[in-house]
């Protein structure tokens, strides 16, 4: 099946400082990539649709200015978390939509960030 | 408003019996269903999916039941196998393409 690859898998940071995630499809071009976050025991929820070449479409309630998504290419997407604080702390999961047609999404490994 | 609802937080099974995981949906826009699986600190893994025009879609082990009228959809693993224990998530979503709703997700757990 596709590949989606995150980097890094986990970060500890100094709050007010910012991280970025990225998020690659390996073996597929993904023009949608989507970013999620969980929180410990509870469900994902979407936070943004990353558009390769135009901006990314974000859901009701998040930041935009504090979480930035960028997709420069068809197989790279990054979410930065700017001046991060301890509520912050998450973890955070890509995806991207398979080139089958199936509408299926594959998951990348996940990154749990933890803000001092 | 929680569209996607999977009522149950844990369900406990015995090795080599079926296991029965539920989904309730409220937004009649839904036209298309999966489930994933997940384990701790990792992103989910796609299982199985069923689209609107069908109520049943199996592979393998898992079966996956549609019942558009109750919004209601179910997975059926059988026969349940320990590395089966995981928290399996059922999403949704209103077409291929479209962005998923997840719900809250139940922690399966296989017992020997």
């Amino acid at each position: 099946g596709a590949v989606v690859s995150q980097h890094p898998s986990w970060v500890i940071c100094k709050s007010g400082t910012s991280v970025k995630i990225e998020c690659r499809s390996l073996d597929f071009q993904a023009t949608t990539m989507f970013w999620y976050r969980q929180f410990p025991k509870q469900s994902l929820m979407l936070m943004a649709t990353s558009n390769e070449g135009s901006k990314a479409t974000y859901e009701q309630g998040v930041e935009k200015d504090k979480f930035l998504i960028n997709h420069a290419s068809l197989t790279l997407s990054t979410l930065t978390v700017t001046s991060a604080h301890p509520e912050d702390s998450s973890f955070y999961i890509c995806s991207a939509m398979g080139g089958r047609g199936t509408g299926e999404l594959f998951f990348g490994e996940g990154s749990r960030l933890t803000v001092l | 408003d929680q569209q996607v609802k999977q009522n149950s937080p844990s369900l406990s099974v015995q090795e080599g019996r079926i296991s029965i995981l539920n989904c309730d949906y409220t937004n009649s826009m839904f036209d298309y269903f999966l489930w994933y699986k997940k384990y701790p600190a990792e992103g989910p893994t796609f299982l199985i999916s069923i689209s609107s025009i069908k109520d049943k879609n199996e592979d393998g082990r898992f079966t996956v039941f549609l019942n558009k009228s109750a919004k209601h959809l179910s997975l059926h693993i059988v026969p349940s196998q320990p590395g089966d224990s995981a928290v399996y998530f059922c999403a949704a979503s209103s077409g291929l393409g479209q962005k998923l709703v997840f719900g809250q997700g139940t922690r399966l757990t296989i017992n020997p």
